[in-house]
C-alpha cells in the first residue's frame, strides 16, 4: 500500500517556464510534507517543506502549495533552470504522540529534466 | 561542517555472504535512518533510531536485516546471507531533535551489488 504516490516518473520542460511536480498521500494523519532533490550518485537533498497547517510556502524559485481535502501537493519551479534536472521526491511525515518526529514515507520520486 | 557518511561506497559480494554497512550520521543528530533505492524504484524506509527509545523496525524486509546504533551515533546496517534481491542503493540520514520540522540530511549511499 503506497501512502505517497508520484504518478509522473518523468517530466520534460523548458528552460524560463514552470515545472509543476505533483504528488498524492492517502493516509490523513500526515502533517509534515517535504521535497528533496536527487542527484545521481548522490543522496537527496532537502528542497521545501510545509505544515498541514498552511496551505503554501514559498522559497526564492520554489513553492510548496498543500489542498488537504484533495491529499495532494504541488512543487512548483519556476523559472525552471537546466541545473534543476534532477529526480525529485515528495515524503510525507506523522507527528508522533508528544512531538516527535516520526517516519518519513517517500513517493518513488519524478524524474526532471529542463532542457536549454 | 561534515555531513553524513555512509561506508564503503560500493559493495560487491557474492550471494550467501554476509555484509555490514556503515553510516556516521551529523554529530548531534539524535534520529537516524536507513533507507534503501531498488533500481527504478522510491526511497525506502528500513529502520528509524530516534535519541534512547526503541528502534522502529517496521520497515526490514526479512529477519536476514538488522542495524545497531552504537553509543547514540555510528550506525551499522547488517544483511546477512545476502540475495540478488537485496541489490539497491542503501542511505543513511540523520536529523537534529527528532522534532517534526527537522528535515533529513543524507549521506551519498552504499550501492549494493549482490553476485
Amino acid at each position: 500500500d503506497q501512502q505517497v504516490k508520484q504518478n509522473s516518473p518523468s517530466l520534460s520542460v523548458q528552460e524560463g517556464r514552470i515545472s509543476i511536480l505533483n504528488c498524492d498521500y492517502t493516509n490523513s494523519m500526515f502533517d509534515y510534507f517535504l521535497w528533496y532533490k536527487k542527484y545521481p550518485a548522490e543522496g537527496p537533498t532537502f528542497l521545501i517543506s510545509i505544515s498541514s497547517i498552511k496551505d503554501k510556502n514559498e522559497d526564492g524559485r520554489f513553492t510548496v502549495f498543500l489542498n488537504k481535502s484533495a491529499k495532494h501537493l504541488s512543487l512548483h519551479i519556476v523559472p525552471s533552470q537546466p541545473g534543476d534536472s534532477a529526480v525529485y521526491f515528495c515524503a510525507a511525515r506523522r507527528v508522533n504522540y508528544g512531538g516527535s518526529q516520526g517516519n518519513l514515507i517517500f513517493g518513488k520520486g519524478t524524474k526532471l529534466s529542463v532542457k536549454p | 561542517g561534515a555531513g553524513v557518511s555512509q561506508s564503503p561506497s560500493n559493495k560487491v559480494t557474492e550471494k550467501g555472504k554476509d555484509v555490514e554497512l556503515r553510516c556516521d550520521p551529523i554529530s548531534g543528530h539524535t534520529a537516524l535512518y536507513w533507507y534503501r533505492q531498488s533500481l527504478g524504484q522510491g526511497l525506502e524506509f528500513l529502520i528509524y533510531f530516534q535519541g534512547n527509545s526503541a528502534p522502529d523496525k517496521s520497515g526490514l524486509p526479512s529477519d536476514r536485516f538488522s542495524a545497531e546504533r552504537t553509543g547514540g551515533s555510528v550506525s551499522t546496517l547488517t544483511i546477512q546471507r545476502t540475495q540478488q534481491e537485496d541489490s539497491a542503493v542503501y542511505l543513511c540520514a540523520s536529523s537534529p531533535a527528532g522534532t517534526a520540522n527537522s528535515p533529513l540530511h543524507f549521506g551519498n549511499g552504499t550501492r549494493l551489488t549482490v553476485t
